[in-house]
C-alpha cells in the first residue's frame, strides 16, 4: 500500500526565506505527484505537476523536483512571501490505482512579515 | 471560469436525515471523485467515476452513494448520515481517469451530523 509522508509537518520562517519542503513515497510506481496548496478552511488549489517521467517542475517562485528511485519530491519556494502561508501537500497517483490521490499530511507553512 | 462547484458549501443536519451535495464541473472532465478530510487523517476517497454511468468505490466508501447521470455533474448522497461523517468534503475532477491527469478540486462542503 502507497504511503505519503511530508516532513516537517509544520514550518514557520521570516519573509524573504527560501525553503523546501519535503514528501516521500514508498511505492515508486506512480503515473505523476501533484503538488497542492490548501488555505484554512479552503479547497485545494492545484500548484504543480511531475509526470513521472519528468524530474522536476516550475512555475513562478514554486520549483518542485522527482526522484521516483528515491521515492521523494521536494517543493522549492523562493523569496517567501506572508501571502504562501497556508498547508501544502503533495499527492501520487500509483500505477493500476485508476486515478486516486493518496495524499501526505500536509506541511502547515507560516510565513511572518 | 473552468472551475468545480459545490452546493452546499456548510451543512447541519441531523442523524438520519437523507441529503445530497451536489458537485458540477464545466471542463468536460470524465473523471470526478470525491474525498473527505478529517483532521489526523488526510485525504480520503470516497467514490470515483471514470465516465457517465461508471462508477466505483474509493477507500471508505460505506455510508454513501453515487450517480453519474450526466457527464458534469456527480452528486454525493448520505441517506442515513451519521456523526462520523461529519468531515470536510471535496468533489474533484479531471480529464481522464487513467495516467495520471491533473486534478481540480471544488471549494469544498463543511457537513456537520449531529
Amino acid at each position: 500500500k502507497q504511503e505519503v509522508t511530508q516532513i516537517p509537518a509544520a514550518l514557520s520562517v521570516p519573509e524573504g526565506e527560501n525553503l523546501v519542503l519535503n514528501c516521500s513515497f514508498t511505492d515508486s510506481a506512480i503515473y505523476n505527484l501533484q503538488w497542492f496548496r490548501q488555505d484554512p478552511g479552503k479547497g485545494l488549489t492545484s500548484l504543480l505537476l511531475i509526470q513521472s517521467s519528468q524530474r522536476e517542475q516550475t512555475s513562478g517562485r514554486l520549483n518542485a523536483s522527482l526522484d521516483k528511485s528515491s521515492g521523494r519530491s521536494t517543493l522549492y519556494i523562493a523569496a517567501s512571501q506572508p501571502g504562501d502561508s497556508a498547508t501544502y501537500l503533495c499527492a501520487v497517483i500509483r500505477v493500476n490505482a485508476g486515478n486516486m490521490l493518496t495524499f501526505g499530511g500536509g506541511t502547515r507553512l507560516m510565513v511572518k512579515p | 471560469e473552468a472551475q468545480v462547484t459545490q452546493n452546499p458549501r456548510y451543512l447541519i443536519t441531523v442523524t438520519g436525515k437523507k441529503l445530497t451535495v451536489t458537485c458540477s464541473q464545466n471542463m468536460n472532465h470524465e473523471y470526478m471523485s470525491w474525498y473527505r478530510q478529517d483532521p489526523g487523517l488526510g485525504l480520503r476517497q470516497i467514490y470515483y467515476s471514470m465516465n457517465v454511468e461508471v462508477t466505483d468505490k474509493g477507500d471508505v466508501p460505506e455510508g454513501y452513494k453515487v450517480s453519474r447521470k450526466e457527464k458534469r455533474n456527480f452528486p454525493l448522497i448520505l441517506e442515513s448520515p451519521s456523526p462520523n461523517q461529519t468531515s470536510l468534503y471535496f468533489c474533484a475532477s479531471s480529464l481522464s481517469g487513467t495516467g495520471g491527469s491533473e486534478q481540480y478540486f471544488g471549494p469544498g462542503t463543511r457537513l456537520t451530523v449531529t
